[in-house]
């Protein structure tokens, strides 16, 4: 079976440009989290999503930052107006439910901000 | 508040000496320890987690709540063991890992 899938690997946009990142979770992963890692750091943590519904996005940094999952499996996270600081890795991690305690990596997707 | 601190950036040892790799945590409920791996090129993935209480590819961690620790050894370390290697706490009540900033791990021959 496949893992967790993250597209684009690699982006690089304009300062004010709009972005979007995918995730498609394993099947059957109803838990799915948004992390971003920043270079020399470890992930940090962005949104959890449980199923459908972000059950906490208490660490989006700002409102240009939004994440969708609205079928309960692929998720979307959505970057308005870039800026710089920005640029890290975001990465994206599902599990079976909110009790398995493991959490299955995606690769990544490396977002530069020019 | 950090909840997970990784003293060491850099562990650099010869192969066959012992390694311990320092995580300690900061968290007021019960908490759940991992210890997540990211050899070279590969995804960020789990290495072991403290209520398993299993050896995995000969490491073991052991969680301390009086020192609130969790570090990751091994006696004799090998050169694949060389990777980036990120201590995690598990919030449970809301389900968020937490990680540190990770500690890098090279193997000398």
């Amino acid at each position: 079976g496949a893992g967790v899938s993250q597209t684009p690997s690699n982006k690089v946009t304009e300062k004010g440009k709009y972005v979007e990142l995918r995730c498609d979770p394993i099947s059957g992963h109803t838990a799915l989290y948004w992390y971003r890692q920043s270079l020399g750091q470890g992930p940090e943590f962005l949104i959890y999503f449980q199923g459908t519904g972000a059950a906490d996005d208490s660490g989006l940094p700002n409102d240009r930052f939004f994440a969708v999952r609205p079928e309960g499996s692929v998720s979307t996270l959505k970057i308005q107006r870039t800026e710089r600081g920005d640029s890290a890795v975001y990465l994206c991690a599902s599990s079976r439910d909110r009790d398995t305690g493991e959490l299955f990596f995606g690769e990544g997707s490396r977002l530069t901000v020019l | 508040a950090q909840r997970v601190t990784q003293p060491e950036k850099l562990l650099s040892v010869f192969k066959g000496a012992p390694v311990e790799l320092k995580c300690n945590y900061s968290y007021s409920g019960s908490p759940e320890l991992f210890w997540y791996v990211q050899y070279s090129r590969q995804r960020l993935q789990l290495l072991l987690r403290h209520i398993s209480r299993e050896s995995i590819k000969g490491f073991t961690a052991d969680l301390n709540k009086g020192e609130t620790s969790f570090h990751l050894k091994k006696p004799f370390a090998q050169e694949e063991d060389s990777a980036m290697y990120y201590c995690a706490v598990l919030e449970y009540n809301f389900n968020k890992f937490y990680f540190g900033s990770g500690t890098k791990l090279n193997v000398k021959p």
